[in-house]
């Protein structure tokens, strides 16, 4: 069964940095598109970033483009997401989310790990 | 960008009722369509991709339909593992766009 494990998550004062990191296993990391989808508290889902297949090619909701980075690693089969100025309305569980087919472009997602709770507060 | 839109935002209902949720997308995206369910304090699970296709261990109860702006999902008899909230998404193109969610109660 494949498995996305995110950690990284914490406390962090607006205008900070966070770095998050989603370690995936039992599946071919380098041939499936990768998400960054967040959730604030009590609110829905909202789609934050990803990468399209293994091109290399990035994508950003407009509300974090210019603030967060994301990047992975397939050897280390690591999805990371730098996320800089943090804002008290970037305050969610952020969830790594898998592609549902190996294909470039945009997908649905068949795996999502647990979830990491980031909290942008003074 | 696209916007979905969710109705209704919530839906009472007993067990062995039929429900139906519907996610209308702001442009046609063809059959480009996902469906998750969320319980509290969970992750979503995916249920149904390309407007109509049931996931793998998905129960047949739940079906999706629809094509172009105007997409359902229907649980033809509630069973108590459905009492949750449940998602559309787009899959046309980026960046991808979720409805607001139906919450499923218990009447």
């Amino acid at each position: 069964e494949v498995q996305l494990l995110e950690s990284g998550g914490g406390l962090v004062q607006p205008g900070g940095s966070l770095r998050l990191s989603c370690v995936a296993s039992r599946f071919d990391f380098s041939e499936y598109g990768m998400s960054w989808v967040r959730q604030a508290p009590g609110k829905g889902l909202e789609w934050v970033s990803g990468f399209s297949g293994n091109t290399g090619s990035t994508y950003y909701a407009d509300s974090v483009k210019g603030r967060f980075t994301i990047s992975r690693d397939n050897s280390k089969e690591t999805l990371s997401l730098q996320m800089t100025s943090l804002r008290a309305e970037d305050t969610a569980v952020y969830y790594c989310a898998k592609s549902n087919l190996p294909i470039v472009g945009a997908t649905a997602f068949d795996y999502w790990g647990q979830g990491t709770l980031v909290t942008v507060s003074s | 960008d696209i916007q979905m839109t969710q109705s209704p935002s919530s839906v009472s209902a007993s067990v062995g009722d039929r429900v139906t949720i519907t996610c209308r997308a702001s442009q046609g995206i063809s059959s480009w369509l996902a469906w998750y369910q969320q319980k509290p304090g969970k992750a979503p699970k995916f249920l149904i991709y390309a407007a109509s296709s049931l996931q793998s261990g998905v129960p047949s109860r739940i079906s999706g339909s629809g094509s172009g702006t105007d997409f359902t999902l229907t649980i033809s008899s509630l069973q108590p593992e459905d009492f949750a909230t449940y998602y559309c998404q787009q899959t046309n193109s980026f960046p991808l766009t979720f409805g607001g969610g139906t919450k499923v109660e218990i009447k």
